[in-house]
C-alpha cells in the first residue's frame, strides 16, 4: 500500500520567512495530492491541493510542487505569519479509491 | 449550513463499555470518512462510504470496530468492547469528491477509556 513520508517533523521560522515542507510517496498510481493545516485542537481543513496532471499550484502564499518522476511534492508557505503556527498534513491517493494516506504531519512554528 | 457535526464532543468510559460516535454530513455530500487520530499513528483512515455504501474498510483496527450509515444524513462509528489503545480523537469528515476532493471534517470525539 502506499506510504508517505514527510519532512521536516517541526519547523521553526522567524515571521517573513519562507516555510518548506516535503513530501514523498511509494505508490506510483497515486495522483491527488492534498495539504491539511490543523491549528491546536481544531478540525484538519484543507488549504491547497494539486493532481498529477499538473507540475505547480499556486494561492496567494501559499503554493504546491509536484515531482512525479521523484515522487515527491511539497508545500511552500511565504510571507509567513504567527497564524500559519499549525501542524500541516500532506496526503496521497490515487483514482481506485484506495491508499488514501496522510503523512505523519509538521508542526510548522513562526516565531514573532 | 453548520458543517459536519459530531457527536458527543467528548466521551470517557471504562474498558469494556460499548462506545458509539455519530456524525451528521453536510447536506449534500454524498462520501462520509471516519478517520483515527492518535500521536503515535498520526490521522488514519477508518472507512468511507458512499451513498451509504461502505466502500473501504480497510482501515478499520479490528472487529471491534463497526461502523454503519443507515441513511445520507447519519453515520455511527462503534467499538465494543472499547479498549484504552483506542482513546484517540476520532474525526468524521464528508465531501463530493470522493478521494480526490476536499473532505470536510467535524469537530472530532475526544475518546478517552480507563
Amino acid at each position: 500500500g502506499e506510504n508517505v513520508e514527510q519532512h521536516p517533523s517541526t519547523l521553526s521560522v522567524q515571521e517573513g520567512d519562507s516555510a518548506v515542507i516535503k513530501c514523498t510517496y511509494s505508490d506510483s498510481a497515486s495522483n491527488y495530492f492534498p495539504w491539511y493545516k490543523q491549528e491546536l485542537g481544531k478540525r484538519p481543513q484543507l488549504i491547497i491541493d494539486i493532481r498529477s496532471n499538473v507540475g505547480e499550484k499556486k494561492d496567494q502564499r501559499i503554493a504546491v510542487t509536484l515531482n512525479k518522476t521523484a515522487k515527491h511534492f511539497s508545500l511552500h508557505i511565504t510571507e509567513t505569519q504567527p497564524e500559519d503556527s499549525a501542524v500541516y498534513f500532506c496526503a496521497a491517493s490515487n483514482n481506485y479509491g484506495q491508499n488514501f494516506v496522510f503523512g505523519p504531519g509538521t508542526r510548522l512554528s513562526v516565531l514573532p | 449550513d453548520a458543517g459536519v457535526i459530531q457527536s458527543p464532543r467528548h466521551e470517557v468510559t471504562e474498558m469494556g463499555q460499548e462506545v458509539t460516535l455519530r456524525c451528521k454530513p453536510i447536506s449534500g455530500h454524498d462520501y462520509l470518512f471516519w478517520y483515527r487520530q492518535t500521536m503515535m499513528r498520526g490521522l488514519e483512515l477508518l472507512i468511507y462510504f458512499n451513498n451509504n455504501v461502505p466502500i473501504d474498510d480497510s482501515g478499520m483496527p479490528e472487529d471491534r470496530f463497526s461502523a454503519k450509515m443507515p441513511n445520507a444524513s447519519f453515520s455511527t462509528l462503534k467499538i465494543q468492547p472499547s479498549e484504552p489503545r483506542d482513546s484517540a480523537v476520532y474525526f468524521c469528515a464528508t465531501g463530493q469528491g470522493g478521494l480526490f476532493d476536499e473532505q470536510f471534517f467535524g469537530p472530532g470525539t475526544r475518546l478517552t477509556v480507563l
